[in-house]
């Protein structure tokens, strides 16, 4: 059974970088995207990326020049990082693998537990 | 940017009622919809992929449809732990795109 298990600095200041891991068991990266998506207190969903075992990256337009993803392959494992945060980029952050069956596209699952990242002076 | 505008926005309903939300993109997204199920403190958990396929594990009372601009996930009939919130998500390959809906929550009536 794949499980995603997700670390990093939960309190930030503003101006800080945020960086997240996800840690990848029972599977491994080829074959697979990557994903990141966090979720505002009280509010809905929203993508932030992806990434391949590779390190072929695509982005939200609205976070693209601050956000860099990152995988060691090594460690079975995949990162975030969002520049220059303000208290707007405070929320739950997940990490999720997104999976392809014959091209067609089959989801996020299984999710990471989530990170509260809080921005705050 | 494909917009995913989900209704309604709460659906109030008792236990072994049929629930029926709604999921309209902006613009065709063919049939890559998928439909996720999310309860307070836990993470999305994938209910429906491709529109109308379930996933592994998920109840034969979920059910998913649609093509195109609109899409339908149905709860046959209501149990206890279905009272969540409920998000509809897009995927387009080129331009890669991404979007979430912004979620029906269905509530104890």
């Amino acid at each position: 059974q794949v499980q995603l298990d997700q670390w990093g600095t939960g309190l930030l200041k503003p101006s800080e970088t945020l960086t997240l891991t996800c840690g990848v068991k029972g599977d491994s990266l080829p074959g697979y995207w990557w994903n990141w998506s966090r979720q505002s207190p009280g509010k809905g969903l929203e993508w932030i990326g992806e990434i391949n075992e590779r390190g072929s990256a695509t982005y939200n337009p609205s976070l693209k020049s601050r956000v860099t993803m990152s995988v060691d392959t090594s460690k079975n494992q995949f990162s975030l990082k969002l520049t220059s945060v303000t208290a707007a980029d405070t929320a739950v952050y997940y990490c999720a693998k997104a999976s392809y069956l014959w091209g067609t596209y089959r989801g996020f699952d299984p999710w990471g537990q989530g990170t509260l990242v809080t921005v705050s002076s | 940017e494909i917009l995913l505008t989900q209704s309604p926005d709460t659906l109030s309903l008792s236990p072994g009622e049929r629930a029926t939300l709604s999921c309209r993109a902006s613009q065709s997204v063919g049939t890559s919809l998928t439909w996720y199920q999310q309860k307070p403190g836990q993470p999305p958990r994938l209910l429906i992929a491709a529109a109308s396929s379930r996933a592994s594990g998920v109840p034969a009372r979920f059910s998913g449809s649609g093509s195109e601009t609109d899409f339908t996930l149905t709860i046959s009939s209501l149990e206890p732990e279905d009272f969540a919130v409920y998000y509809c998500q897009q995927r387009t390959s080129w331009p890669p795109s991404l979007t979430f809906g912004g979620g029906t929550k269905v509530e104890i009536k």
